[in-house]
């Protein structure tokens, strides 16, 4: 079965410490995404990336990294720079970012609560 | 004023009845429109999507967008308690951006 899949379903972080999050997608899509979701808010981009070993900023990167050395790889890690970090985490993959037709498909999601 | 404008709801509606959502747009460059369900505790599906001005119909779905007007909206037929969800509208920006409403959460009641 072609999808997204993500890991943890549910992390439990102290202050102070680094965690990371696993997206792997099967679908061959060029385009992933990392968005947060808070109570009562739409989803906000974190990062997103077009093509391996390249990713651009979204709108709330900070206190977040990520890389793309694999096309079906986009893992976010949250640093302890991150003031806020409880929230759930979604990940989704397009066919291609500059297609402004493509649709975005998501993970489970990551359900990050910090202790 | 938000990029993407939704009532946060809650719609209740009639089993059987028609369900419908709303959501306005700023960017008038946008050029494509989803509409995605979310049910609570999941992730997002896309249930819809739309590009030209009019009607676009699958299934018990209908979405509907006016361009001049910057809406888009979404009526669902026939509405089941499993319709019962938070429903959120997602704008394609010209920057090639999805950017994202706070979502409509419906009701439907038996």
């Amino acid at each position: 079965d072609g999808g997204i899949t993500q890991s943890p379903k549910y992390l439990f972080r102290k202050e102070g410490q680094n965690v990371t999050l696993s997206c792997e997608q099967n679908l061959n899509h060029d385009a992933m995404y990392w968005y947060r979701q808070d109570p009562g808010q739409g989803l906000r981009l974190i990062y997103y990336s077009q093509i391996v070993n390249d990713f651009q900023k979204g709108d709330i990167a900070e206190g977040y990294s990520v890389s793309r050395e694999k096309k079906e790889s986009f893992p976010l890690t949250v640093t302890s720079a991150q003031k806020n970090p409880t929230a759930f985490y979604l990940c989704a993959s397009s066919i291609d970012f500059r297609d402004r037709y493509n649709e975005q498909f998501f993970g489970p999601g990551t359900r990050l609560t910090v202790l | 004023q938000k990029e993407v404008e939704q009532n946060s709801g809650p719609l209740s509606v009639p089993e059987g009845a028609i369900a419908s959502l709303n959501c306005t747009y700023s960017d008038r460059g946008s050029q494509s429109f989803f509409w995605y369900r979310q049910y609570s505790g999941k992730s997002p599906e896309l249930i819809m999507f739309i590009y030209s001005n009019g009607d676009k119909e699958d299934g018990r779905f209908t979405a509907q967008l006016n361009k001049a007007s910057q809406y888009v909206s979404l009526l669902i037929r026939d509405s089941q308690p499993s319709d019962s969800a938070t429903y959120l509208c997602a704008v394609g920006k010209s920057n090639y951006q999805l950017i994202w409403g706070a979502g409509t959460k419906l009701i439907i009641k038996p």
